[in-house]
Parts: C-alpha cells; structure tokens; sequence
C-alpha cells in the first residue's frame, strides 16, 4: 500500500538554526499538509497545500515557517529561525481529492529537538 | 481550543470484549468524522469515518456511531484483540473536505490478553 514518507525521523537542531523537514506524499495526491504534536498535546493542523499555493494555514504558522513542493515528488517544511518551542513531532499528510471522504494519509513523522 | 474533546485518556478492555472509545465535538460545522489510530513512532493511520448524513458506519470490527443532536461520536471494536492496543484520535472537518483536521487529545487503548 502507498505510504507517506518522512525524512528524517529524528532532527536535532541547535536554536536559531534553520531546518528543512521532508516529505514525499503519495504519488497521485493533490492535496498535502503539515500538523505538529508536542509531547503530550494533540495533533494540530499547521498548513495545507495546494496547486503550488497555501490553500489555509493556521496561527502557528507565523513567517518563520515556509513550505514548498520543489519538484513532482518532495514537499517541505522550513522553520527559518527555529525556537525552543517548535520541538514536537512534526507530521506530514496527503490525500487524493478535495472531497470529504478522501482521508487523510498520514506519514510517521520527524522529531525535531531543538537545543 | 476543545472544539473536540476525547475525556477519557484511558481504556482498558478485555480481549474478545466490545471497546467503545468516545468523542465529543462542540462546533456545528464539522461535516465529516474520522478515527485514527496511532502507535508509537509511527503517524495516525485511518481507520474509519462517517459523513453526518449518516449516524453509523460499519467496516469489519469497527463501527463509528454519530449522534448529531448530542454532538457525539464513538467507535465500536468488537471483538477487541492484542493488535488494537493503541492511541486512538478523533478528528473532524468541516465541509466539502475543507481542508484542516481537528484533532481530540486521544485515548489510550489496551487489551488485556
């Protein structure tokens, strides 16, 4: 069965430094996004993608952070100037269509640890 | 931002029991309901979901019951087994596939060989 996929699995980063998390949805996917869960919160919704634009992004998601589908294949998360608080499990998604009963396909996510 | 709410972190069942997992949702909006199921290290997997044109869906072990009037949803393992032993997430969307999952802070399911 397809599979999301994410790399890396886990990142350490020292604080103030940029990170590019990747990702690789399924093939035939049009619509893709990113969620984040902090220890021993929930998942939450970061952005979704589509059509090469945003297509919604929520308040965590301030200018530090970018996301961009460099070629047919990858799609990635930039946090430009990364902070103590963005450490969390950061989680990459797609799904075929726009239509409600198209679920999401979840990838198994990057640790990002910020020192 | 409790716009789903799963109150019960934990669950413990005995295998071959029924497990009954529940969700709550305050905005009217939400359109479509999934669950998804997680273990550790690896992302939500999609188990099963239900429009709210409908109040039940059935796939295999699992039913998803929706309860417009009460804003409520709960998923129905039956038999439970080992394998199900899991964190399970509800999540619900606005809709016409608007986009954005809302998550519920999971519940923690172990079966009890």
């Amino acid at each position: 069965e397809p599979e999301v996929t994410q790399t890396p699995s886990h990142q350490v980063t020292q604080m103030g430094q940029e990170v590019i998390l990747r990702c690789v949805p399924i093939s035939n996917h049009l619509y893709f996004y990113w969620y984040r869960q902090i220890l021993g919160q929930k998942v939450e919704f970061l952005v979704s993608f589509y059509n090469n634009e945003i297509s919604e992004k929520s308040e965590i998601f301030d200018d530090q952070f970018s996301v961009e589908r460099p070629d047919g294949s990858n799609f990635t998360l930039k946090i430009r100037s990364t902070k103590l608080e963005d450490s969390a499990m950061y989680f990459c998604a797609s799904r075929p269509g726009p239509l409600s009963n198209q679920p999401q396909h979840f990838g198994d996510g990057t640790r990002l640890s910020i020192l | 931002d409790q716009q789903v709410k799963q109150n019960s972190p934990s669950l413990s069942v005995q295998e071959g029991r029924i497990s009954i997992l529940n969700c709550d949702y305050t905005n009217s909006m939400f359109d479509y309901f999934l669950w998804y199921k997680k273990y550790p290290a690896e992302g939500p997997t999609f188990l099963i979901s239900i429009s709210s044109i409908k109040d039940k869906n059935e796939d295999g072990r699992f039913t998803v019951f929706l309860n417009k009037s009460a804003k409520h949803l709960s998923l129905h393992i039956v038999p439970s087994q080992p394998g199900d032993s899991a964190v399970y997430f509800c999540a619900a969307c606005p809709p016409l596939g608007n986009e954005k999952l809302t998550f519920g802070t999971g519940t923690r399911l172990t079966i009890i060989p």
